[in-house]
């Protein structure tokens, strides 16, 4: 295992359903991410955080809101989603802050449905 | 804008044969390149990275890939393929001065025993 833990593996939910995504790194680094991944398409950023601060929303829906408390914990919350929102939910995290060359690790993603 | 384009959905090899995955990338200024590898219901695992120095980059599983400049290239290669190599390939790249990691949409490779 690379070291990131994301909860939960996978999680089904109603349109008018609230839930949150929770990764969390063992790994010391500074800075975390969210993507998007959708069958036959590229991985999507969303969101970066950067030594707890957020440094990119790549122009994701306010239906997604992050949080990041510290530097070992990262959140997604969700609420209103839509059916196109369902995806594998990966997140990351980097050694130094989020503009160094040092490379992303990966949780294992959960797997959204919505209904 | 960045972008990453590998050109091959899905790549097929024999086991025991040379494997190579297609990538190559627009970029404003130096580009950071990666290669990584995933496995089903996994996340996506680094295989390698060039950031600057020697172009061909030595990584993970006997995997290596060869920066070129000129050609805005950077394809992933295993001189000997084994079956369990079977999986989706994504190549990335990020300019220098961005924190933005673009990928591409992901290579599968299907090593037959």
């Amino acid at each position: 295992e690379t070291g990131v833990t994301q909860t939960p593996r996978h999680l089904v939910m109603g349109m008018t359903n609230k839930k949150s995504l929770k990764c969390e790194q063992h790994l010391g680094h500074n800075a975390m991410y969210w993507y998007k991944q959708s069958a036959k398409k590229p991985l999507e950023l969303m969101f970066v955080y950067s030594l707890e601060e957020r440094v990119e929303n790549n122009s994701v829906p306010s239906r997604f809101s992050p949080e990041c408390p510290n530097s070992s914990h990262l959140f997604l919350h969700l609420h209103t989603l839509q059916p196109e929102d369902s995806a594998l939910y990966l997140c990351a995290s980097s050694q130094g802050s989020a503009g160094d060359a040092y490379e992303q690790y990966f949780g294992p993603g959960t797997r959204l449905t919505v209904t | 804008a960045q972008s990453v384009a590998q050109p091959e959905d899905q790549v097929n090899v024999a086991e025991g044969n040379p494997l190579t995955v297609k990538c190559t990338y627009s970029v404003s200024g130096n580009p950071y390149l990666f290669w990584y590898v995933q496995y089903p219901n996994r996340g996506l695992q680094f295989l390698l990275k060039y950031i600057t120095g020697d172009n061909l980059v030595k990584g993970s599983y006997g995997f290596e890939a060869e920066f070129n400049k000129s050609q805005t290239s950077f394809h992933l290669k295993k001189p000997s393929a084994l079956v369990s190599d079977s999986a989706l390939y994504f190549c990335a790249v990020r300019g220098s001065n961005d924190y933005k990691l673009s990928f591409g949409a992901g290579t599968t490779v299907t090593v037959r025993a």
